[in-house]
């Protein structure tokens, strides 16, 4: 069964500094990667996904992420957070061969951004 | 997201109850999918359906039970609720074409 690893669990930035949050996966197959977010009482909301393509990623809000297939890691990029980007951050991963589209998650990197 | 509705938002219930959480959507997606979250474990597939004909297991399916009543509604039942199923529950759904999911707002259970 693959699986979801977020190293990062609780990461405090200063307004301005440059974020970087880790994501490897287990699964050796082809996959679809998603990052998504969660603001304080908020449900998930998509921050950006990769299919194929360009490993470079664009999302919302300035965030990006870079897909390594040999490194099997998808990490989230920000060149300057914002005090509204305090937020939950999730890791997620779906098999593309299999029928199966239910998402496998990383359990989670808290962000605190201080202004 | 608006177009994923999930009822009630927060319940309290004590141990051995039987409690129904409802997840209803607008999106006309065939898919959809029942997670719980827990503190540091991030989000779990309970149970998901790909249509009305079509439920299966996700990988902590003991204890719930699932009813896809129409396209548009998928319900998650808890048939003697416990404590340790006491967490943040989340429904969502996707389609074939960009499979990217959508989530409910969520539903706070508490077992006593």
């Amino acid at each position: 069964a693959q699986s979801v690893s977020q190293h990062n669990h609780h990461v405090i930035l200063s307004e301005a500094a440059s974020l970087e949050l880790g994501c490897n996966y287990s699964y050796g197959g082809t996959v679809n990667l998603f990052w998504y977010v969660q603001y304080p009482g908020q449900h998930l909301q998509l921050l950006l996904k990769y299919f194929s393509g360009d490993p470079l990623v664009k999302g919302i809000k300035g965030f990006e992420a870079e897909f390594i297939k040999s490194k099997f890691s998808f990490n989230l990029r920000k060149p300057s957070v914002q005090w509204s980007d305090t937020a939950e951050y999730f890791c997620a991963v779906n098999e593309r061969a299999t029928g199966r589209r239910a998402l496998t998650f990383g359990s989670g990197t808290r962000l605190q951004v201080q202004p | 997201d608006a177009d994923v509705t999930q009822t009630p938002r927060n319940r309290i219930t004590k141990t051995g109850k039987r409690i129904m959480l409802e997840c209803s959507q607008t999106k006309g997606h065939d898919r959809m999918y029942w997670y719980r979250q827990d503190p540091g474990l991030g989000l779990r597939l309970i149970y998901y359906s790909f249509d009305v004909k079509d439920i299966n297991k996700g990988e902590i399916s003991d204890g719930y039970s699932v009813s896809r009543q129409a396209q548009a509604k998928f319900s998650l039942s808890l048939e003697s609720a416990i404590p340790n199923q006491t967490a943040l529950y989340f429904c969502a759904t996707s389609d074939f074409v960009t499979d990217t999911q959508y989530f409910g707002p969520g539903t706070r259970l508490t077992v006593l």
